[in-house]
């Protein structure tokens, strides 16, 4: 079965300075990679999806992830961020053969001014 | 836009209280799932539904059982409600797809408190 770590439980980043979260996984074939953020009192919103092919993705919001299969990562970057990327964000690796998906524990961004 | 609709955003029950979670979904997708989301723990899977009257369990579904009578409808039953079971519920929905890559689209949970 597959599994996800987010190893930052909590980030504080200033507003226009870069963010970068990290996401390992585990799984033994390719995996379906995926990133959501949920701003507070909301459900998850997709942020950008990974299945195949480039490894860096691009998503919404201005964030991209790239996928390193020898690091087992997705991990998520944004160059330039706003007061309102401060929301939580969670990694979420899927299979093939299998419709459910493992999310990661969170990271919570906080954006100070 | 796909919609994804909870039917309640709080709530508040006793403890040995029979609670229904409602779930709708107008994009007439096959496949919906529950989630409850705790702090430091992430989604965890309770059950999923990939068609009319079909569900499997999840990972944690011990003291819920689920109901999908119509396409659009998927709701999550605590028979008799404990303190344990205060947590953040999630639903989501995805068409069919090859496993997992048709991304979840989820509704905005339902907070509930178990007194």
């Amino acid at each position: 079965a597959q599994s996800v770590t987010q190893p930052d439980i909590h980030i504080t980043v200033s507003e226009g300075a870069s963010l970068e979260l990290r996401c390992n996984y585990s799984y033994g074939a390719t995996p379906y990679l995926f990133w959501y953020v949920q701003s507070p009192g909301q459900g998850l919103q997709l942020l950008l999806k990974y299945f195949s092919g480039d490894t860096l993705v691009q998503g919404i919001k201005g964030f991209e992830a790239e996928f390193k299969r020898s690091q087992s990562s997705f991990n998520l970057r944004k160059p330039s961020v706003h007061w309102s990327d401060a929301a939580e964000y969670f990694c979420a690796v899927g299979a093939r053969n299998d419709y459910k998906l493992s999310f990661g524990a969170g990271t919570t961004v906080t954006v100070r001014a | 836009d796909v919609k994804v609709t909870q039917s309640s955003r709080y709530l508040v029950k006793r403890t040995g209280e029979k609670v229904f979670l409602e779930c709708v979904q107008d994009m007439d997708h096959e496949n919906m799932f529950w989630y409850r989301q705790d702090p430091g723990l992430g989604l965890r899977l309770i059950y999923f539904s990939y068609d009319v009257k079909m569900k499997e369990k999840g990972d944690i579904p011990e003291g819920y059982s689920v109901s999908r009578e119509k396409k659009e409808r998927f709701s999550l039953i605590l028979e008799s409600t404990s303190t344990n079971q205060t947590s953040m519920y999630l639903c989501a929905s995805t068409p069919p797809g090859q496993g997992s890559n048709q991304p979840q689209h989820f509704g905005d949970g339902t907070r509930l408190s178990i007194l």
